[in-house]
């Protein structure tokens, strides 16, 4: 199956500080990548949806200048949480669209961000 | 507006059955997926269904009604390393994935 990567898998940063997390699709051209924040006990909040060579469409309530994203090549997408605050500590996972295969989405690992 | 239900949380014991149900409300559909999360770790693909009917794979069935915007994942002979979160999603007319909040299935010995 497809493969998604992801790095790094645990951050810890200082509040006020960037952070850059990488998504990579291994084994397959990824035309289309999404962003999800995931808070505990919670489900998955879609933030952004990164389509390669155009700008990210962000969810309602989701900052585009606080949460970076670049999707430069069809295999790697970037999301950058800007000025880090202690609320942005959450898990952010990014999944993959195989343009093959029009519907599903591949997971990353996802991200542990700790903002102290 | 779209909206997918399914129970926030399950108990069930070893060895038992169980049934999730999620029912959903989206602009068009294309198709439904089940997802298995656990604590600390990213979603992993259980199935898809886009045509009405049971789709069996091992332990896990998945059943869809689409008159009835209904599904269900069936877990049979459960296990303890099955205790985790199970996330329904529905693709809709723009492909987008919409996700309902997630069953915590508690498995007891």
């Amino acid at each position: 199956g497809a493969v998604v990567s992801q790095h790094p898998s645990r951050v810890i940063c200082k509040s006020g500080t960037s952070v850059k997390i990488e998504c990579r699709s291994l084994d397959f051209q990824a035309t289309t990548m999404f962003w999800y924040r995931q808070f505990p006990k919670q489900s998955l909040m879609l933030m952004a949806t990164s389509n390669e060579g155009s700008k990210a469409t962000y969810e309602q309530g989701v900052e585009k200048d606080k949460f970076l994203i670049n999707h430069a090549s069809l295999t790697l997408s970037t999301l950058t949480v800007t000025s880090a605050h202690p609320e942005d500590s959450s898990f952010y996972i990014c999944s993959a669209r195989d343009p093959d295969r029009a519907y599903e989405q591949y997971f990353g690992p996802g991200t542990r961000l700790t903002v102290t | 507006g779209q909206n997918i239900d399914q129970p926030t949380e399950m108990t069930a014991t070893e060895g038992a059955i169980v049934q999730i149900n999620c029912t959903y409300q989206t602009s068009g559909f294309n198709g439904l997926f089940w997802y298995q999360q656990h604590a600390g770790e990213a979603p992993t693909f259980l199935s898809y269904n886009v045509l009405d009917g049971l789709e069996e794979k091992g332990r896990f069935s998945s059943f869809l009604s689409r008159s009835k915007g209904y599904s269900y994942l069936l877990l049979k002979e459960l296990q303890m390393k099955d205790s985790a979160s199970y996330l329904c999603a529905v693709v809709d007319s723009n492909y987008q994935l919409i996700w309902g909040a997630g069953t915590k299935l508690i498995i007891k010995p």
